[in-house]
């Protein structure tokens, strides 16, 4: 069955710093991605997928992603954080073409 | 709507009797999902309908779980004999046929006493 890891459990960043979020998963065939971000009080928000062609894939408020298949890894990026990207981020993988299998979460902190 | 809706937002309720929380999918929408969170994880599967049929019920954790979607368009998730390890939240979301993006709804928080 499909899984997916997400290593850190919390991190911290200071704000103005950039950010990366790491996810592994596990999939025989070519996976459809997902990063989603939960804050408090909030639905899941969609960030970005990932489905085929170019690897690195662009989403909203300035995030993107890298899919490298040869480490089975989805990390989620972002140049320079903002106080309000506190939240917390969940990576997906599809499986069976339908349901959404994530991860525990990375909860992010952002420091003054 | 503009958005997946559930009721209610917070339902508190004894071990033992049974519950109903309801999903208002995106208008249009074909698939509609039930999810559980529970605190400090990720959601998890519940069961994916697309139009009126289940299509996928393998994430229901036991019989004491059901999901019906009579119209194909609004649905109910009901528990009976609730437990103390049901509390969590519970999230339905909808997309334009299974696969596509899924667009979620606020949660549904139940606790059991």
């Amino acid at each position: 069955a499909q899984s997916v890891t997400q290593p850190d459990i919390h991190i911290t960043v200071s704000e103005g710093a950039s950010l990366e979020l790491r996810c592994n998963y596990s999939y025989g065939a070519t996976p459809y991605l997902f990063w989603y971000v939960q804050s408090p009080g909030q639905g899941l928000q969609l960030l970005l997928k990932y489905f085929s062609g170019d690897t690195l894939v662009q989403g909203i408020k300035g995030f993107e992603a890298e899919f490298k298949r040869s480490q089975s890894s989805f990390n989620l990026r972002k140049p320079s954080v903002h106080w309000s990207d506190a939240a917390e981020y969940f990576c997906a993988v599809v499986q069976g073409g339908t349901a959404l299998i994530f991860g525990k979460g990375t909860t992010l902190s952002v420091s003054s | 709507g503009a958005g997946v809706s559930q009721t209610p937002s917070n339902k508190v309720t004894e071990k033992g009797k049974y519950v109903e929380l309801r999903c208002d999918p995106i208008s249009g929408h074909t698939a509609l999902y039930w999810y559980r969170q529970s605190l400090g994880q990720g959601p998890e599967f519940l069961i994916y309908f697309q139009g009126t049929g289940a299509a996928d019920d393998s994430g229901l954790p036991n019989d004491r779980f059901f999901a019906v979607r009579p119209e194909g368009s609004v649905s109910t998730l009901k528990i009976q004999r609730t437990e103390r390890g049901d509390s969590a939240v519970y999230l339905c979301a909808s997309s334009w046929g299974g696969g596509n993006e899924q667009f979620f709804g606020p949660g549904t928080r139940l606790t059991v006493l």
